[in-house]
């Protein structure tokens, strides 16, 4: 089975602090995500990468920005932190054959203080 | 942004009882997933549905996709405590947008008291 690891499952971080929120799958899949879930609105894409290198931004990017430099590892930087962004972040992996199956970590719960 | 409108938002049942969960959008899908998340962990794909119409079983969990590609439901029969979780729809939409990105609905809260 595809394991996504997050490296963490409850971070406390202070105001404008830089925060990394690591994630690996074991899998050699090409597309990683990275998703935000709030009560009430649910899972929303922040970005994705469909390849080493490669990013392209999600529906709510702002204050966020993402590194892929190997395969199996995608990371989510918030660049400084704030208190609109404590939530819980799920990273997920994806598999297209011989059906769509996207593979999701056990999320970080990040508070920001 | 494509929106999925999920009803009901929480529920609330005994053991035994049976439910279902909607799942509606103005766009047609071209694919629909299904997933169950528990607490403290992510989700976890149940089905995806692709041909309208169609109708998948998972021991007492049944699917069913629209005809028309925009709508779907799950029914949970005879539902247990270990039913509970938060049920999400999420849709791949053909309006010729990225096929990378999947869009969630918010999801229902399913408690089942014992």
């Amino acid at each position: 089975d595809v394991k996504v690891t997050q490296s963490s499952r409850y971070l406390v971080k202070r105001t404008g602090e830089k925060v990394f929120l690591e994630c690996v799958q074991d899998m050699d899949h090409e597309n990683m995500f990275w998703y935000r879930q709030d009560p009430g609105l649910g899972l929303r894409l922040i970005y994705f990468s469909y390849d080493v290198k490669m990013k392209e931004k999600g529906d709510i990017p702002e204050g966020y920005s993402v590194s892929r430099e190997k395969k199996e590892r995608f990371s989510l930087i918030l660049e400084s932190a704030s208190t609109n962004q404590t939530s819980m972040y799920l990273c997920a992996s994806r598999a297209g054959t011989p059906v769509i199956v996207y593979t999701f970590g056990s999320g970080t719960r990040l508070t920001v203080v | 942004t494509q929106l999925l409108e999920q009803s009901p938002q929480f529920l609330s049942i005994q053991e035994g009882e049976n439910l279902t969960v909607y799942c509606n959008s103005s766009s047609v899908f071209s694919s629909l997933q299904w997933y169950r998340q528990e607490p403290g962990e992510g989700p976890v794909l149940l089905v995806t549905v692709v041909t309208g119409g169609e109708v998948k079983k998972l021991k007492r969990l049944t699917f069913q996709f629209g005809d028309a590609r925009k709508d779907s439901s799950l029914h949970i029969t005879a539902a247990q405590p270990g039913d509970t979780g938060l049920y999400l729809c999420a849709g791949f939409f053909n309006s010729g947008g990225s096929n990378y990105k999947l869009t969630f609905g918010k999801g229902t809260l399913l408690t089942v008291n014992p």
